[in-house]
């Protein structure tokens, strides 16, 4: 069973929309919920991560909202460009020390110029 | 910048054959992590380590060893290598719960 779930495999959006990508999660221990942006032959890189006593963190175009209640979080591009075209996952860790990450299966984001 | 690297980037084994893929981390980080990435699986973890001298298993460790022989490198085994392990891996190194940090990925084909 997934425990951390994307919505959508794939995503399409036209450069200057808000791209929203959205995520829920099964383990209500999960406490801290990175993104990261993943550009083909490349490792993934952090984008932006939000801590479970937070609803809502930004960082220039990219926030997170957070609804605790509910078990999902979501990602919006806003002012969308052709470089934020790549594959973003949604992760969720518990609190024991350094044990890994539990990634989504990952939204690829396509923006058209 | 902190970095990690890992060698070899592409590799072809035989089935049956031993394949051992390195990683190499300059963050002075204690923490290390295997993952493989496959489509319709995501990123899943092999192996992890605390620091030098410790392993343990994550969600899909079978098949699969791991070393960590000092704070910098972090190998993963695999000791009969199978078809079904034909895969990217991606190393990572972080401190804490908290960010993680990737390697480039090796992509290995096993025939």
């Amino acid at each position: 069973q997934q425990q951390v779930r994307q919505s959508s495999q794939s995503l399409t959006v036209w450069e200057g929309e808000t791209a929203i990508l959205n995520c829920s999660y099964e383990n209500s221990a999960f406490d801290y919920f990175p993104w990261y942006q993943q550009f083909p032959g490349e490792g993934p890189a952090l984008l932006i991560a939000i801590r479970s006593v937070s609803d809502k963190k930004e960082d220039g175009r990219f926030t997170i909202f957070f609804n605790k209640r509910e078990k999902n979080l979501s990602l919006h591009i806003k002012d969308s460009q052709p470089g934020d075209s790549a594959t973003y996952f949604c992760a969720a860790s518990v609190l024991n020390y350094a044990q890994g990450l539990t990634f989504g299966l990952g939204t690829r984001v396509s923006v058209f110029p | 910048e902190a970095a990690v690297t890992q060698s070899p980037r592409n590799k072809v084994a035989v089935t049956g054959g031993k394949v051992t893929l390195s990683c190499n981390q300059t963050n002075n980080h204690n923490n290390m992590y295997w993952y493989r990435q496959d489509t319709g699986h995501g990123l899943r973890l092999i192996h992890y380590s605390y620091g030098a001298g410790s392993t343990e298993k994550g969600d899909i460790p079978d098949g699969y060893k791991a070393s960590r022989p000092s704070q910098e490198n972090f190998s993963l085994i695999l000791e009969l290598a199978t078809p079904s392990q034909t895969s990217v891996y991606f190393c990572a190194s972080g401190e804490g719960q908290y960010e993680q940090y990737f390697g480039p990925g090796t992509r290995l084909t096993v025939l």
